[in-house]
């Protein structure tokens, strides 16, 4: 079962435009990560956010945390045609070793 | 190095035939994953080792599917006899405990016509 789902699940904007996807999961976890796949290739990872982290930033890219709500959103700032993509978030569950459990993905399309 | 590598990055083949997929971890990298992924279910866990041991394969379809890791840097995932719907794109990720980020192969795309 996934344990992430982002919302929504397909975006277009137009380049400049920042691009905002958001992630709830379901269980507690020790961390979440952000995942790129552009089309016919594997993922690369992005970014991570510890459990007790709220906020992170990574060049263009800002990832919040609310533990509380068991949420998570991912900010792509000032947005280019080679940010057109699937973003998935990726859960580290408490009781899960190093297993990470993948939501559906948001596709995103930046239009230059 | 040369991320993780999968092989063959196509495969077609016929049901009821066996198939292999092949994986090459990242050199010092104790944790290797197997995922499927398709349109309808996303990306599954099939399966996760570590240090060369089968951890959880909770994620398994059938027992159609296996999986194993002679040494620390090769893996197989194999499929006998293959169907219909196991077509999917195949990967496998590694990781080392201190780093939870993953690095993803390039992955196998499978038709089993």
């Amino acid at each position: 079962s996934q344990q992430g789902e982002e919302d929504p699940q397909a975006l277009s904007i137009q380049e400049g435009e920042n691009a905002t996807m958001n992630c709830s999961y379901k269980t507690s976890i020790n961390n979440l990560q952000w995942y790129r796949q552009n089309s016919g290739r594997g993922l690369v990872h992005l970014i991570l956010i510890r459990s007790n982290e709220r906020e992170k930033h990574s060049g263009r890219l800002r990832v919040t945390l609310d533990t509380s709500k068991k949420s998570s959103s991912l900010l792509i700032t000032a947005s280019r045609a080679a940010d057109t993509a699937s973003y998935f978030c990726a859960t580290d569950a408490n009781n899960a070793g190093n297993m990470l459990t993948f939501g559906g993905g948001t596709r995103l399309m930046v239009k230059p | 190095d040369a991320g993780v590598i999968q092989s063959p990055r196509h495969e077609v083949t016929e049901m009821g035939q066996e198939v292999t997929l092949r994986c090459k971890p990242i050199s010092g990298h104790d944790y290797l994953f197997w995922y499927r992924q398709t349109m309808m279910r996303g990306l599954e866990l099939l399966i996760y080792f570590n240090n060369n041991v089968p951890i959880d394969d909770s994620g398994m379809p059938e027992d159609r599917f296996s999986a194993k890791m002679p040494n620390a840097s090769f893996s197989t995932l194999k499929i006998q006899p293959s169907e219909p719907r196991d077509s999917a794109v195949y990967f496998c990720a590694s990781t080392i405990t201190e780093n939870y980020g993953y690095t993803f192969g390039s992955g196998t795309r499978l038709t089993v016509v």
